[in-house]
């Protein structure tokens, strides 16, 4: 069982068109954060977040904690934003892990 | 500011040969070191993590290990190499403390062949 789950798998947008992907997670957690990684493989940290609402450009990151569940939204989105988006916890019972989803593949197409 | 370095980006060796990555952190001390694999399609797997030197922590029995002979140094070995253990590593680090962010290296790509 994963203690993170993201939805959906796999995700194709026409530029422009606005994106959501889900993330729910099990476990007490102090942090989530939202991770990009590019096809070359490197992986950047997009948001930390552990309540409300985070924006950074056409990215919004929103975290219901009693829910346990994060959305990432992408506003008119390009085709640069093709990614894999990958939506990690850090859990409260063990202070130096993370637990991380299995990843959203985005492609966006001009 | 901080700073990660990963080394090879790309690496082919053969079956049953050894293996070294390496990993240095720049700009922070006493940082959480970690190592990941992750497999095609599949999400990131903890391998080992390190909150000091000579401080190793390991999640998955296999025939890989880790050290850290240094405060902003990360190794993982092998002593040899299986088809299996081909994938994407990845270090990354986080500064000491809950819900710190988690920063990455540029991976490296092994091939076991």
């Amino acid at each position: 069982k994963n203690e993170v789950e993201q939805s959906p798998q796999n995700l194709t947008a026409q530029e422009g068109e606005f994106i959501t992907i889900n993330c729910s997670y099990s476990v007490g957690i102090s942090a989530l954060h939202w991770l990009q990684q590019h096809p070359g493989g490197g992986i950047v940290s997009l948001f930390m977040l552990s309540s409300g609402k985070k924006k950074h450009g056409r990215l919004i990151a929103t975290i219901n904690i009693q829910e346990k569940h994060s959305s990432l939204h992408i506003t008119a989105s390009h085709p640069r934003d093709s990614a894999v988006y990958i939506c990690a916890v850090s859990p409260l019972n063990t202070g130096n892990q993370f637990y991380f989803g299995t990843g959203t593949s985005l492609t966006v197409i001009p | 500011s901080q700073t990660i370095h990963q080394w090879p980006a790309t690496l082919v060796q053969p079956v049953g040969s050894p293996l070294s990555l390496e990993c240095t952190v720049e700009g922070t001390s006493n940082p959480n070191l970690y190592w990941y694999r992750q497999a095609a399609g599949r999400g990131l797997q903890l391998l080992f993590y390190s909150v000091g030197i000579g401080q190793i922590s390991s999640e998955v029995p296999q025939n890989l290990s880790a050290s850290r002979p240094q405060d902003r140094q990360f190794i993982l070995s092998s002593k040899k190499l299986l088809l299996s253990d081909s994938g994407f590593y990845l270090c990354a680090w986080s500064a000491v403390g809950l819900g710190e962010k988690l920063f990455f290296g540029s991976g490296t790509q092994l091939s076991v062949l």
